[in-house]
């Protein structure tokens, strides 16, 4: 069974200019997730999905981050305008469901981002 | 702000020893609690899972959990150079929310 699918692995960007993520979650898994990993940080939730619905949004930076899930499966993270900032890598996980017995989150390779 | 804690290390075991990797949690209704591995550069992968107070076992792996102490540790037996990475530990709060809160790592260094 294939894992988490995120595209591209690596971006370069200058500042101010606009980027995407993408990602397929594991077959038949309903939520979703994106995080950001700072160097020698864990990854914090960005943005969690169930379904197509963002069920918890509370910490995406609204001014500049959006996301997308249409139809419930694969998903978009945009940034626009980039900041030097933003560098980092965007993982996107998958679960079964919440709850606490289906939550068991699986994460894609990530994307690292550079803002130059 | 719930928190998780973990040693930085780097943690430095020989090869064949038992690396002990600790964690505590502030949010007392947490309920699930996680061990992720990382490798450098490469994204985290979920080692075990652990709900309940007491001990769980899989393969070299033990999860350890004591919610009173809102302490959850996992130790390798038999340490490999192979083990050398980052060591995520990863809390799932409830009442709802069902956010996982991660640590920091704690970076383990198996010395053939």
């Amino acid at each position: 069974e294939a894992g988490v699918v995120q595209s591209p692995r690596y971006k370069i960007i200058e500042k101010k200019q606009p980027v995407a993520f993408w990602c397929n979650p594991i077959s038949g898994h309903n939520t979703l997730y994106w995080y950001r990993q700072n160097l020698g940080q864990g990854p914090e939730l960005l943005i969690r999905y169930e379904n197509e619905e963002a069920v918890d949004d509370s910490q995406l930076p609204k001014d500049r981050f959006s996301a997308e899930r249409l139809k419930g499966v694969d998903s978009t993270l945009k940034i626009q305008p980039a900041e030097l900032g933003d560098s980092a890598v965007y993982l996107c996980a998958s679960s079964l469901g919440t709850g606490v017995l289906a939550d068991t989150q699986y994460f894609g390779p990530g994307t690292r981002l550079t803002v130059l | 702000q719930k928190e998780v804690e973990q040693n930085s290390g780097p943690l430095s075991v020989p090869e064949g020893a038992i690396a002990s990797l600790n964690c505590t949690y502030s949010d007392r209704g947490s309920q699930s609690f996680f061990w992720y591995r990382q490798y450098s550069g490469k994204s985290p992968e979920l080692i075990m899972f652990i709900y309940s107070n007491g001990d769980k076992e899989d393969g070299r792996f033990t999860a350890q959990l004591n919610k009173a102490s809102q302490y959850v540790s996992l130790l390798i037996r038999d340490s490999q150079p192979s083990d050398s990475a980052t060591y995520l530990c990863a809390v799932l709060s409830g009442a709802g929310s069902y956010q996982l809160t991660f640590g920091k790592g704690t970076k383990l260094s198996v010395i053939p």
